[in-house]
């Protein structure tokens, strides 16, 4: 168990939808990360926020958005749902940036039908 | 474009033997390099990680090499134990700039008892 929560565990929803993602952080960890797994791929880096700020952005569409809480969890919100958001969602969180150790949640799978 | 980049999907090893994963960067700028293992239906798990100021670091069965002229890196696993089946995810980051990880599309290790 890394310590990092996420919910749910799996989603299923029709083109169109919004979701929202959740993930809560170790215990005194800062940032949080979030990453895609497509089918066959790598993850693939979205976003990360530190201590409540956004601090980098990756391959993040316009469609998606997060945010990190006074409480340091973090929402990930996807909107108008398309077929190739199918993915599993990964959360992920360091003590502050990357050379620190980044511990992984157990994943949200998102399926669009 | 894919700046790390793991060519064999899959890799298989009898049990007792060396298990070598490897992986190749193109970002000169990658100076600190990870390795994750990732069973399914969870998480990625951090294994070892090395900085670019070193050409080898060791953990138990586990040791990482880094090749910076050849952009390369390799994981070795010796002796290979049936546990060690799993996805091996190759990572870096650049320390300066955006604090986020590249991986590599992974590699399905499967150690035959």
């Amino acid at each position: 168990d890394s310590g990092v929560t996420q919910t749910p565990k799996h989603l299923i929803t029709a083109t169109g939808q919004r979701v929202t993602l959740r993930c809560s952080p170790r215990s005194g960890d800062l940032s949080v990360y979030w990453y895609q797994q497509s089918l066959d791929q790598g993850l693939q880096f979205l976003i990360q926020y530190y201590n409540g700020e956004e601090r980098a952005k990756g391959n993040i569409l316009e469609r998606f958005s997060a945010q990190q809480f006074p409480d340091l969890h973090s929402e990930l919100n996807l909107s108008s749902l398309e077929l190739g958001d199918s993915a599993l969602y990964f959360c992920a969180s360091s003590v502050v940036g990357a050379t620190d150790t980044q511990y992984f949640g157990p994943g949200t799978r998102l399926t669009v039908l | 474009d894919q700046q790390v980049k793991q060519n064999s999907p899959s890799l298989s090893v009898q049990e007792g033997r060396i298990s070598i994963l490897n992986c190749d960067y193109t970002n000169s700028m990658f100076d600190y390099f990870l390795w994750y293992k990732k069973y399914p239906a969870e998480g990625p798990t951090f294994l070892i990680s090395i900085s670019s100021i070193k050409d080898k670091n060791e953990d138990g069965r586990f040791t990482v090499f880094l090749n910076k002229s050849a952009k390369h890196l390799s994981l070795h696993i010796v002796p290979s134990q049936p546990g060690d089946s799993a996805v091996y995810f190759c990572a870096a980051s650049a320390q300066t700039g955006a604090n986020n990880l590249f991986f590599g599309t992974g590699t399905r290790l499967t150690v035959i008892p």
